[in-house]
């Protein structure tokens, strides 16, 4: 059964603090998303990959986050240095864009649990 | 514009038919989705509709869509307990982009 798999589950971490979070996406899937979950903006989408290039970073504070696929298989998130209003649920999710429009699945990882103290 | 809204609590009995409405604001969509939240989970695809469908339907699941007034619906019928989560509509921007509505907290009742 294939899934999205992403680590750690859950993480606390102290305020400055260097969080790295990685994915890895569905076998085959061209396409990565990161989105963050909080209750105060709900889910945004933080930036996105296909076939391991960025398009669209637009959502990330730059200052501090950075996302990259350094192969098909792996995606990474970074915050450096972590505060505490970082803490939210990060998801990975995956698709593939067939030719000619858009994939129409979209998988999404159980998520990483992120708490700044 | 990237604008998807629903309402934020359903309460529904056991065996009733939940209904959860959605609506969205960029014309040019090309899917729209429906995802399930379960607690400390992750997102599920429960289902989707291509924009120029009006209906889908999926054992339980009916999905309607009225493109004129870009308003979609999911109706769960025989609601169960463990139908109980939070669902959300999102709808395609562009190329790839899902913009996500605030989720509807199902709660199903004894």
């Amino acid at each position: 059964d294939a899934r999205v798999t992403q680590t750690p589950r859950h993480k606390v971490t102290e305020m400055g603090q260097e969080v790295t979070m990685r994915c890895q996406p569905i076998l085959g899937h061209n396409t990565v998303f990161w989105y963050r979950q909080t209750m105060m903006q709900g889910l945004e989408l933080l930036a996105y990959f296909r076939n391991r290039a960025p398009l669209d970073d637009s959502g990330m504070p730059k200052d501090r986050f950075s996302a990259e696929m350094p192969d098909a298989t792996l995606a990474t998130l970074k915050i450096q240095p972590s505060e505490p209003r970082d803490s939210a649920v990060y998801f990975c999710a995956s698709g593939l864009l067939t030719t000619g429009g858009y994939g129409n699945t979209i998988y999404f990882g159980e998520g990483s649990w992120l708490t700044v103290v | 514009g990237e604008d998807v809204e629903q309402s934020l609590f359903l309460s529904v009995r056991e065996g009733d038919s939940s209904v959860i409405n959605c609506t969205y604001t960029d014309s040019s969509s090309t899917y729209l989705y429906w995802y399930k939240q379960e607690p400390g989970a992750g997102l599920q695809l429960l289902t989707y509709i291509f924009s120029n469908m009006d209906m889908k339907q999926d054992q339980r699941l009916t999905v309607l869509l009225n493109k004129k007034d870009k308003h979609l619906s999911l109706r769960i019928a025989d609601t169960q307990t463990g139908d109980s989560a939070i669902y959300f509509c999102a709808e395609s921007i562009g190329d790839y982009k899902l913009s996500f509505g605030a989720g509807t907290t199902v709660t199903v009742r004894a």
